[in-house]
């Protein structure tokens, strides 16, 4: 089974810090994302890889950065949390033909 | 830009069917993915349309109709475990061909 695995359930950052999230996934894939997820937003796309230090940016990328150093590990940095970035984050993975598998996602609060 | 639409809420009794619809709107399209969700989980991925037509797992089926930018998802015999929200996702061509642009999602409440 693919397993997608996340750094922290649930994390509390003070406002203005950098905030790490890091994700990794075990099968190899080619296709890296992070999402966030809003009540009555759904999941919106801020940033996805396709390959090794390769990025895209998704449909809200303002605030955020990543890095794609190796092919398993996707990381998704917060430059200076702001209190609007309290959300739901999921990391995801996938090979192809639209079948995504998702991290348990990380509950980030900004205070 | 991508934009997808489809119910807020169904609601419907244990052992019913229940049909969840999405239309869609997108400058590139390769498929129609749908993803459920229990409170406090991660998405799970349900079935891809790539192709016109229907598709059956189980008790779901999804169906795509590219002319029409339309899909929806069939959940047949419904349970109580059903109860979860239901995203629709299109994928685009977007870098190497596997984004997918997520829907708002409909939250499924299954009665007895």
């Amino acid at each position: 089974d693919v397993k997608v695995t996340q750094s922290s359930r649930y994390l509390v950052k003070r406002t203005g810090e950098k905030v790490f999230l890091e994700c990794v996934q075990d099968m190899d894939h080619e296709n890296m994302f992070w999402y966030r997820q809003d009540p009555g937003l759904g999941l919106r796309l801020i940033y996805f890889s396709y390959d090794v230090k390769m990025k895209e940016k998704g449909d809200i990328p303002e605030g955020y950065s990543v890095s794609r150093e190796k092919k398993e590990r996707f990381s998704l940095i917060l430059e200076s949390a702001s209190t609007n970035q309290t959300s739901m984050y999921l990391c995801a993975s996938s090979y192809t033909s639209g079948r995504l598998y998702f991290g348990p996602g990380t509950r980030l609060t900004v205070t | 830009g991508q934009s997808l639409e489809q119910p807020s809420e169904v609601t419907a009794v244990e052992g019913a069917i229940v049909q969840i619809n999405c239309t869609y709107q997108t400058s590139g399209f390769y498929g129609l993915s749908w993803y459920q969700q229990h409170d406090g989980g991660a998405p799970t991925f349900l079935s891809y349309n790539g192709l016109d037509g229907l598709e059956e797992t189980g008790r779901f089926s999804s169906f795509l109709s590219r002319s029409d930018s339309y899909g929806y998802l069939l959940l047949q015999e419904l349970q109580m475990k059903d109860s979860a929200s239901y995203f629709c996702a299109v994928r685009d061509g977007g870098g190497g061909g596997n984004k997918l642009t997520f829907g708002t999602g409909t939250q499924l409440k299954v009665e007895l």
